[in-house]
């Protein structure tokens, strides 16, 4: 699988929006762009994913770069609830029957008031 | 609820002990995955089943580790002769079958084992 790159920590203030940025330099045309996060003490849970365009849904938004080799996920108004460990994670096109999640370390967000 | 459901959440033994533990994926969904998580670090994945067949298990999953989905519901992680380095999150996590670049995974909340 491709490898990811994201900064080990950010902080925001609470009401802010939030960039949080990953690279991907190794991409293939065939890899979705993947994010998940994991709040404290929880499962990771999915927040979104595109392939080329950018995307937007009531969580978050993603925008790619046109030559793909990073994206940035966009929270508009950071809350204390966004507090979180954000994954940035490649999904290679398979025709195998797993398609497991391959984790990094992730971006650690830190929100405050 | 109609999330993944686990347990227990917690868990403590003695080395050399066995252990066992539960995961309740979301009704109909036929895809089940186990991931392992260590302090600081992002989970990693155990094994896959799809409906009660085990299609793949990764190197991570020693011997010493079964995992089963009878009937295709719920499944079931065993770790015989516990080590401290078994030490961690398990987590378990369904999903329906889609094109595997797309699908989701919805993630319960974990087993945290502490092998003393």
């Amino acid at each position: 699988d491709a490898k990811t790159t994201q900064p080990n920590s950010m902080e925001s203030n609470e009401e802010e929006p939030v960039h949080l940025p990953c690279n991907h330099s190794t991409i293939s045309g065939t890899d979705y762009i993947h994010w998940y996060r994991q709040l404290p003490s929880q499962g990771p849970e999915y927040v979104i994913h595109g392939l080329t365009s950018n995307v937007n849904n009531r969580m978050a938004s993603l925008a790619i770069a046109e030559d793909r080799k990073s994206s940035t996920l966009i929270l508009h108004r950071a809350t204390l609830r966004d507090a979180a460990v954000y994954y940035c994670i490649l999904r290679a096109l398979s025709t195998g029957t797993a398609s497991k999640l391959t984790f990094g370390t992730g971006t650690r967000l830190q929100v405050t008031l | 609820d109609t999330g993944v459901s686990q347990d227990p959440r917690h868990k403590i033994t003695k080395r050399g002990q066995n252990v066992t533990f539960r995961c309740d994926p979301i009704s109909e969904h036929n895809r089940l995955y186990w991931y392992r998580q260590t302090l600081g670090q992002g989970p990693e994945f155990l094994t896959y089943f799809q409906n009660e067949a085990q299609l793949e298990k990764s190197r991570l999953l020693s011997d010493r580790f079964s995992a089963e989905r009878p009937k295709g519901s719920f499944s079931t992680l065993e770790i015989q002769r516990t080590e401290q380095g078994d030490s961690a999150m398990y987590l378990c996590a369904s999903s329906t079958r889609q094109g595997a670049t797309q699908e989701t995974q919805y993630f319960g909340p974990g087993t945290r084992l502490l092998v003393l």
